[in-house]
């Protein structure tokens, strides 16, 4: 159980595309998601949270008009990063929370930004 | 504030036993996780302590002692797919249900 998918797996992009990146609970359902961004040998920094039929909550110095959420079902999130450059290069993370708050992750998304 | 620290590396020996320490300084969390990370790839869930005291599962434990702001992770039996950056996070806090996680231990099992 708990189980979490990410699609994309990886993608590789020009600068200035928006790019489009799903996280879905496949076995429960998840009211909250997380996102992450994790950059070579640092830890995982959160981006946001993801509340299913309500705005997301983004962190301090996270561009909300640039990382577009949206949690349209209990089991799905969508990550949108647009106008993407390559500084936006990047491992993507999603987690789903379950059972006493416990994090399940996706297997995350690599983005290229050329 | 909210703060958590783990060694940045470590290294053991195939067949020996290792300890993973974290200590920190936050308030308002439930529990304390640990997440094994093995490099290129996403945290999979290996433990969480509410109450004091060691939670054993196989050849990992996991202890929490609140009272001192501590835990730690205990490895035995270390194989060498052990290798593996391994993340402890205190949470989940308040409404929100984040998780505040310490930067990660990179654990280098040598044969």
């Amino acid at each position: 159980g708990a189980v979490v998918s990410q699609h994309p797996s990886r993608v590789i992009c020009k600068s200035g595309t928006s790019v489009k990146i799903e996280c879905r609970s496949l076995d429960f359902q998840a009211t909250t998601m997380f996102w992450y961004r994790q950059f070579p040998k640092q830890s995982l920094m959160l981006m946001a949270t993801s509340n299913e039929g309500s705005k997301a909550t983004y962190e301090q110095g996270v561009e909300k008009d640039k990382f577009l959420i949206n949690h349209a079902s209990l089991t799905l999130s969508t990550l949108t990063v647009t106008s993407a450059h390559p500084e936006d290069s990047s491992f993507y993370i999603c987690s789903a929370k379950g059972v006493q708050g416990t994090q399940y992750f996706g297997p995350g998304t690599r983005l290229l930004v050329l | 504030g909210q703060n958590i620290d783990q060694p940045t590396e470590m290294t053991a020996t195939e067949g020996a036993i290792v300890q993973i320490n974290c200590t920190y300084q936050t308030s308002g969390f439930n529990g304390l996780f640990w997440y094994q990370q093995h490099a290129g790839e996403a945290p999979t869930f290996l433990s969480y302590n509410v109450l004091d005291g060691l939670e054993e599962k196989g050849r990992f434990s996991s202890f929490l002692s609140r009272s001192k702001g501590y835990s730690y992770l205990l490895l035995k039996e270390l194989q060498m797919k052990d290798s593996a950056s391994y993340l402890c996070a205190a949470g989940p806090s308040g409404n929100t249900g984040k998780l505040i996680f310490g930067q990660g231990t990179t654990l280098q099992v040598k044969p």
